[in-house]
């Protein structure tokens, strides 16, 4: 069975750093893209960017190209998402979603991590 | 790039069929796969349609998705409609370097 296991709430501060995982089993974690997906309070899915966890490929929204850093470690089938100095507008719930066979077909979902960032 | 574009909510009657479009604005929507989830208040999206008409298991047979060229468009149709099917839906697809989510449909069944 395919899982994503997200990793638990943070609560931040503005200006801090914050690294956010997704633990993924029960598939070969380097055949499949992993996207990053941010859900604003009371609003709908956006894409934020996704890895090729194979080779490390990467494509960024341009909303968010800059603003984090996708990656992965293949040996712990670990996806990451990253800021550098987070904003209070980063605060939200983000996901994690496996890619299907076709690439970008978004199959299987992760639990999600809200984060808050306080100003 | 190119845009998804949804109802934002539509409301249906229990037991009675309901269809959600999902309009493709630059590029074709037969080009790459449609998906489609399902997000109840909440609690995480989940997967009710893959690759243009596909249900993952254990997605009752009440849901089928399908796409229409002449219109660029994709549905996601629910028949039988269970109060438990009142959630947001939203509909994705992609390109070569670009993953689009439409803005979500609140399904209200009433």
């Amino acid at each position: 069975e395919v899982q994503l296991v997200q990793s638990g709430a943070e609560v931040k501060k503005s200006g801090e750093s914050l690294k956010i995982s997704c633990k993924a089993s029960g598939y070969s974690f380097t055949n499949h893209w992993i996207g990053w997906v941010r859900q604003m309070p009371g609003k709908g899915l956006e894409w934020m960017g996704i890895i090729y966890p194979g080779d490390s490929d990467t494509k960024y929204s341009p909303s968010f190209q800059g603003q984090v850093t996708i990656s992965v470690d293949k040996s712990i089938s670990t996806a990451y998402v990253h800021w550098s100095s987070l904003k209070a507008s980063d605060t939200a719930m983000y996901y994690c979603v496996r890619g299907g066979y076709s690439g970008y077909d978004l199959t299987n979902w992760g639990q999600g991590t809200p984060v808050t960032v306080s100003s | 790039n190119f845009m998804l574009t949804q109802p934002h909510s539509v409301s249906e009657s229990p037991g009675k069929t309901v269809t959600i479009s999902c309009t493709r604005t630059g590029g074709n929507i037969g080009t790459h796969y449609v998906q489609w989830f399902q997000q109840r208040p909440g609690s995480s999206p989940t997967t009710v349609i893959y690759e243009d008409d596909q249900r993952p298991s254990g997605v009752p047979a009440r849901f089928s998705g399908s796409i229409d060229s002449s219109s660029n468009s994709a549905s996601l149709t629910i028949s039988g409609l269970k109060t438990e099917d009142e959630a947001d839906y939203y509909c994705q697809s992609f390109d070569s370097t670009t993953v689009v989510f439409g803005g979500g449909t609140k399904l209200t069944v009433l």
